[in-house]
């Protein structure tokens, strides 16, 4: 049972515009969730998180959004760089994070000149 | 520049063979994972651990994996005996996850060992 869902594999954007990576989950015990990019050939690094207790936060180019009530939350790039194509997955845990990272099957996302 | 380390990077095995894999996780970090990645089942996770004692291994087929911390600088998976269908990315990675309100540190990952079992 998938608790973590990107049920986009695939995303392909234009230089310069934004892009939404979407992910969706099921256990209404996550309470932090983050973000990671994977390069291939290196291992995921950390991009960005959010606790349950905000709905936005924003790092530079990268804005994550959270709506609890939809169990749903969202990563915008703005402005897509091609530096930006690589596959993100996204995670969520519980207890403020001190619980184990559950990842979704990520998305490849493929930003063209 | 802490970082998580896997040895070996790269590893090729014939089906029946063991198959250890090593991590050592950035010091001071208390919490360990073993990951999987494959094309079908995205990042699965194995095994984690905090301050060395296994928390969950309900992700790892238990007649043939086995995942051990024997001190807090180093954290071994093994597999015994290995089948094709455990070719695979294998991650380890460490954090420490802080409590509710806290800012949790997740989680460091190192790159990896690619294994393949012919």
């Amino acid at each position: 049972d998938q608790q973590v869902k990107q049920n986009s594999p695939s995303l392909s954007v234009q230089e310069g515009r934004i892009s939404i990576l979407n992910c969706d989950y099921t256990n209404s015990m996550f309470d932090y969730f983050l973000w990671y990019k994977k390069y291939p050939a290196e291992g995921p690094t950390f991009l960005i998180s959010i606790s349950s207790i905000k709905d936005k936060n924003e790092d530079g180019r990268f804005t994550v959004f959270l709506n609890k009530s939809a169990k749903h939350l969202s990563l915008h790039i703005v402005p897509s760089q091609p530096g930006d194509s690589a596959v993100y997955f996204c995670a969520a845990s519980a207890q403020g994070g001190s619980e184990k990272l559950v990842f979704g099957k990520g998305t490849k996302l493929t930003v063209n000149p | 520049d802490a970082r998580v380390t896997q040895t070996p990077r790269h590893k090729v095995t014939e089906m029946g063979q063991e198959v250890t894999m090593r991590c050592q996780p950035i010091l001071g970090h208390n919490t360990v994972f073993w990951y999987r990645q494959t094309m079908m089942q995205g990042l699965e996770l194995l095994a984690y651990f905090r301050n060395r004692a296994p928390l969950d291994d309900s992700g790892m087929p238990k007649d043939r994996f086995s995942a051990e911390m024997p001190d807090a600088t180093l954290a071994t998976l093994k597999i015994q005996p290995s089948e094709p269908r455990d070719s695979a990315v294998y991650f380890c990675a460490s954090g420490s996850g802080l409590g509710t309100g806290g800012t949790a540190v997740w989680a460091f990952f190192g790159q990896g060992t690619r294994l393949t079992v012919v």
